[in-house]
């Protein structure tokens, strides 16, 4: 059993589109988070939700929109994408709130061309 | 904010040698400092992590060390294997303080040569 599962794994779109990483989590952790892995692989924390509340929002332009539909999901949209943002993006979860132990997803590579 | 600096970016050894990767930190109210490997294609997982109160952790060919007044924190393997090569990083943050994340260093990439 995958604990924290994102879909596509793989994604390659034009600019200007919009498109959709999925992710949920089976541990039944309360906060969930995404980050951003650029090409140099730095890992940047975009969002992170407690309990479907939005509780981090870094400084991410608002064409990225997360959505928790209930506590196990956390999707992101992108609006007109562009090419910087091609990157892997990482869904993750924790038990609380708070900086506390992450469980991964596998990443979701998103190519802008 | 907190600020996380790693070195080195890249880090060569041969099978059996020692390799050590440090970090430091800006935000003295860090307490939680956890070290994440990554695998090619793979979500960083969790080998090791220390909190404030504690200086030094082991487990097996792992261990961590914490220096709170000098606000750094190092990662130290033994007798490297081939499969330990991946990307290291360091990670801070508040635990269980709300609208906290962890803040993750720049990465180092190992590679272990047989």
């Amino acid at each position: 059993d995958t604990a924290v599962s994102q879909t596509p794994k793989y994604l390659v779109t034009q600019m200007g589109n919009d498109k959709s990483i999925k992710c949920e989590q089976n541990l039944g952790h309360d906060t969930m988070y995404w980050y951003k892995q650029d090409s140099k692989k730095f890992l940047k924390i975009m969002f992170s939700y407690n309990n479907k509340e939005l509780i981090i929002n870094e400084t991410v332009p608002n064409r990225f929109s997360p959505k928790s539909p209930d506590k196990a999901h956390l999707n992101l949209h992108i609006n007109s994408l562009e090419l910087g943002d091609s990157a892997v993006y990482f869904c993750a979860s924790s038990k609380t709130g708070g900086g506390g132990e992450l469980f991964f997803g596998e990443g979701s590579r998103l190519t802008v061309l | 904010g907190e600020n996380v600096e790693q070195h080195p970016s890249t880090l060569s050894v041969q099978e059996g040698d020692s390799a050590v990767i440090k970090c430091t930190y800006s935000d003295s109210a860090s307490n939680y400092f956890p070290w994440y490997k990554q695998e090619l294609g793979k979500g960083p997982q969790l080998i090791i992590d220390i909190r404030s109160n504690v200086g030094e952790k082991k487990d097996q060919r792992i261990a961590v060390t914490l220096n709170k007044t000098a606000k750094h924190f190092s990662l130290h393997i033994t007798e490297t294997q081939p499969e330990d090569s991946a990307v290291y990083f360091c990670a801070a943050s508040k635990r269980d303080q709300a609208g906290t994340a962890l803040i993750f260093g720049k990465g180092t990439t190992l590679s272990v040569s047989s």
